[in-house]
C-alpha cells in the first residue's frame, strides 16, 4: 500500500517569495507522484506529475518539483509567489497495477498569499 | 472539447433520501474514478468502473452506497438513506484506456458534486 504525508496544513508566504509544499510518500513499488491545485469550490487541476523520467519535473504556473528516492520526498516549489497562487495543493501517489492508477492523497495544504 | 461533467454540482438531501451524483468522462475515456472529500481532508478513493464493470470497490462504504458506469450514460454513484456523515464533496475523475506497458498517469477531474445531508 501506498500513502503521502504533507506536513503542516497552511502555509503562508509573501507576494514574490519562494513557495516550498513537502510531500513524503511511502510505496513498497516505484511510485507515480503528482501534485494537483484546488481553487475554492472547483475540482483539482493536474499540476505536474512524476513518472519515473527526469526527477525534476516542471508544471503549469511556473511550479516545479524534484523527485528525491533517497528522502522519500516531492517537494512542490515556485520560485516567486503570485496572489494567484492561494489555493489548496494535494500531493498523490499512483502505482501501476494494471490499468487501475487509483490515487491515494495527501491531506492537502492550502497556501495563503501575503500582499 | 468537453472535460469531465458532473452533476449537479450541489445538492442537498435529507437523512434517509437517497443522492444520485452523475459524471460524463471525457469523450473517449472508459475508465472512471470516484473520490470523496470530507471537510480538511484530502480526497479519498472511493471505486474504479470502467464500461460496465466494477474493477476496484475497495473504497466504498459497504452499505448504502453503490455505483455504476452502463455502456450508455453517464456514471452513477448512488447513496441510499443518506445520513449528516455522507455530506462532503464528490468528485469523478476519468482517464483513457492505457496503452501496453504504459500506466494511465493522468486523471482528470470534474469540478465535483457537493452533497448536503440535512
Amino acid at each position: 500500500a501506498q500513502s503521502v504525508t504533507q506536513l503542516g496544513s497552511h502555509v503562508s508566504v509573501s507576494e514574490g517569495a519562494l513557495v516550498l509544499l513537502r510531500c513524503n510518500y511511502s510505496s513498497s513499488v516505484p511510485p507515480y507522484l503528482f501534485w494537483y491545485v484546488q481553487y475554492p469550490n472547483q475540482g483539482l487541476q493536474l499540476l505536474l506529475k512524476y513518472t519515473s523520467a527526469a526527477t525534476l519535473v516542471k508544471g503549469i504556473n511556473g511550479f516545479e518539483a524534484e523527485f528525491k528516492k533517497s528522502e522519500t520526498s516531492f517537494h512542490l516549489t515556485k520560485p516567486s509567489a503570485h496572489m494567484s497562487d492561494a489555493a489548496e495543493y494535494f500531493c498523490a501517489v499512483s502505482v501501476f497495477t494494471g490499468a487501475n492508477s487509483k490515487l491515494t492523497f495527501g491531506k492537502g495544504i492550502t497556501l495563503s498569499v501575503r500582499p | 472539447n468537453a472535460g469531465v461533467m458532473q452533476n449537479p454540482r450541489h445538492l442537498v438531501r435529507r437523512r434517509g433520501q437517497e443522492a444520485r451524483l452523475r459524471c460524463s468522462p471525457v469523450k473517449g475515456h472508459s475508465h472512471v474514478y470516484w473520490y470523496r472529500q470530507l471537510p480538511e481532508e484530502g480526497l479519498k478513493f472511493m471505486v474504479y468502473l470502467q464500461k460496465e464493470n466494477i474493477i476496484d470497490e475497495s473504497g466504498m462504504p459497504k452499505e448504502r452506497f453503490s455505483a455504476e458506469f452502463p455502456k450508455e450514460g453517464p456514471s452513477i454513484l448512488r447513496i441510499q438513506q443518506v445520513v449528516r456523515g455522507d455530506s462532503a464533496a464528490y468528485f469523478c475523475a476519468s482517464s483513457p484506456e492505457p496503452g501496453q506497458r504504459r500506466p494511465n498517469t493522468e486523471a482528470f477531474f470534474g469540478q465535483g458534486t457537493r452533497l448536503t445531508v440535512v
